[in-house]
């Protein structure tokens, strides 16, 4: 059974430029949420995506964009990349809420795409 | 908003013996729950253990519990019998009781087990 993958493990950009980052949830899981996680910090979360849709989002400009497919898989895309995006950007997949109960939902995460903007 | 706050920035313990990490938060809700996360070199964040906040029970996972006190809304967490595998920094979570993983962590505590 596998967990969550997340690709690439390390990427490096300059400031301008765009990425994408990928995020295969944990198979049977439907939602997939981003984190943020800046050196030294705990993660802050972008934003979720369930049914090909954005649910929430967190304090992040419109650089961050997202999508999810049909298969549940994710995409986080960055543009106009700046020095202080460079940060640890992990995925989170679970099943939404309403499929069971809710106290039975832990969030599983992959190990993170470590993005370092020169 | 809700806000979580972890004031001991690194802590040290012997191998064998019991640490206490702390952590407070902030939040108006009255339904929600509370998440340690483990976090080692390798990156990959491990649920520890998950406290929901109408329990009063507090949780326990072998050799991790918490002290849960929602009036003092503190959230704090017993290591017993501390391995050097504990090694790693922690991070305290809170999430709302609703349909949705907006997770808000706190700043971690990185706990070094010495042998």
């Amino acid at each position: 059974d596998a967990g969550v993958t997340q690709s690439p493990t390390h990427l490096i950009k300059t400031r301008g430029q765009q990425v994408t980052l990928r995020c295969s949830p944990k198979s049977g899981h439907d939602t997939v949420s981003w984190y943020q996680q800046a050196l030294g910090q705990g993660p802050q979360f972008i934003f979720q995506y369930y049914e090909e849709e954005e649910r929430q989002r967190g304090n992040f400009p419109d650089r961050f964009s997202g999508h999810q497919f049909p298969n549940y898989s994710s995409e986080l895309n960055v543009n106009a990349l700046l020095l202080g995006d460079s940060a640890l950007y992990l995925c989170a997949s679970s099943l939404m809420a309403h499929r069971l109960p809710y106290s039975n939902q832990p969030q599983h995460f992959g190990d993170g795409t470590r993005l370092s903007i020169l | 908003a809700q806000t979580v706050t972890q004031s001991q920035p690194e802590m040290s313990v012997q191998e064998a013996e019991t640490v206490t990490l702390s952590c407070t938060y902030d939040t108006s809700e009255n339904n929600y729950y509370l998440f340690w996360y483990k976090q080692p070199p390798s990156r990959q964040m491990i649920l520890v253990i998950r406290q929901e906040a109408y329990k009063q029970q507090n949780a326990t996972e072998n050799r991790f519990s918490v002290n849960f006190q929602k009036a003092a809304k503190s959230f704090s967490l017993k290591i017993s019998d501390s391995q050097l595998g504990d090694t790693a920094m922690y991070f305290c979570a809170f999430m709302k009781h609703s349909n949705n993983n907006d997770m808000r962590f706190g700043a971690g505590t990185r706990l070094t087990v010495k042998p």
